[in-house]
């Protein structure tokens, strides 16, 4: 079993829908959670960065950790054409310096 | 204010070649990781250099290593190329601040192995 799983899509949403992205995993000991944005042939941008459970918002991002389920959350609202992307979630443990990340989900929206 | 730069952006060598790849961290970054990402999956860590030295390793054979310069830039080395090897290899850069290190990338060396 992989240390992070997430639904590798494609996910295909109109203009203005709002996206839901989600990974799970399995380590209890991580406790910062990050979302990276990768376009084609690019490497990844850092989105949000989380410390342990609850909620973070940024324009139209926002990130969910819900440390007792092992699931964390990203919502885009308003879906923007240039949102295109891979979206990478990435998390680690604390003292440890290397990130896991998810497979990534490739997202496709539709003028 | 440049972020990481990575050269060279592609690449193709033939199986059992050596190459190396070069990573300079954005301004006041001291920390380097490298990460190897294969098509369609996400990227899995190599290893991290801080302070010239490599402080961390993930599951990877001895034919990667890498080495820090003092202005912190670093290298990526792989001995022995395999068909598998061919790869996105993406540099990270940070400033250790112990927990809140956060791990900015940059563009990826694309690497085929024939």
């Amino acid at each position: 079993q992989k240390e992070v799983e997430q639904d590798p899509g494609p996910l295909s949403v109109p203009e203005g829908a709002i996206v839901s992205l989600n990974c799970t995993y399995s380590n209890s000991a991580f406790q910062y959670f990050m979302w990276y944005r990768q376009y084609s042939r690019k490497g990844p941008e850092l989105l949000m960065y989380t410390y342990s459970s609850g909620n973070k918002e940024d324009g139209r991002f926002t990130a969910q950790v819900d440390k007792s389920s092992k699931y964390i959350s990203l919502f885009i609202r308003d879906s923007q054409p240039s949102d295109s992307a891979t979206y990478l979630c990435a998390m680690r443990r604390t003292g440890a310096n290397n990130l896991f990340f998810g497979t990534g989900t490739r997202l496709t929206v539709i003028p | 204010d440049a972020g990481v730069t990575q050269s060279p952006t592609h690449l193709i060598k033939t199986r059992g070649q050596q190459v190396t790849l070069r990573c300079s961290p954005k301004s006041g970054h001291d920390t380097v990781s490298w990460y190897q990402q294969a098509l369609g999956q996400g990227p899995q860590f190599i290893f991290q250099y801080y302070e010239e030295e490599e402080r961390q390793r993930g599951n990877f054979p001895d034919r990667f290593s890498g080495h820090q310069f003092p202005n912190y830039s670093s290298e990526l080395n792989v001995n022995a190329l395999l068909l598998g090897d061919s790869a996105l290899y993406l540099c990270a850069s940070s400033f250790d601040r112990g927990s809140r290190e956060t791990q900015y990338f940059g563009p990826g060396t694309r690497l085929l192995v024939l």
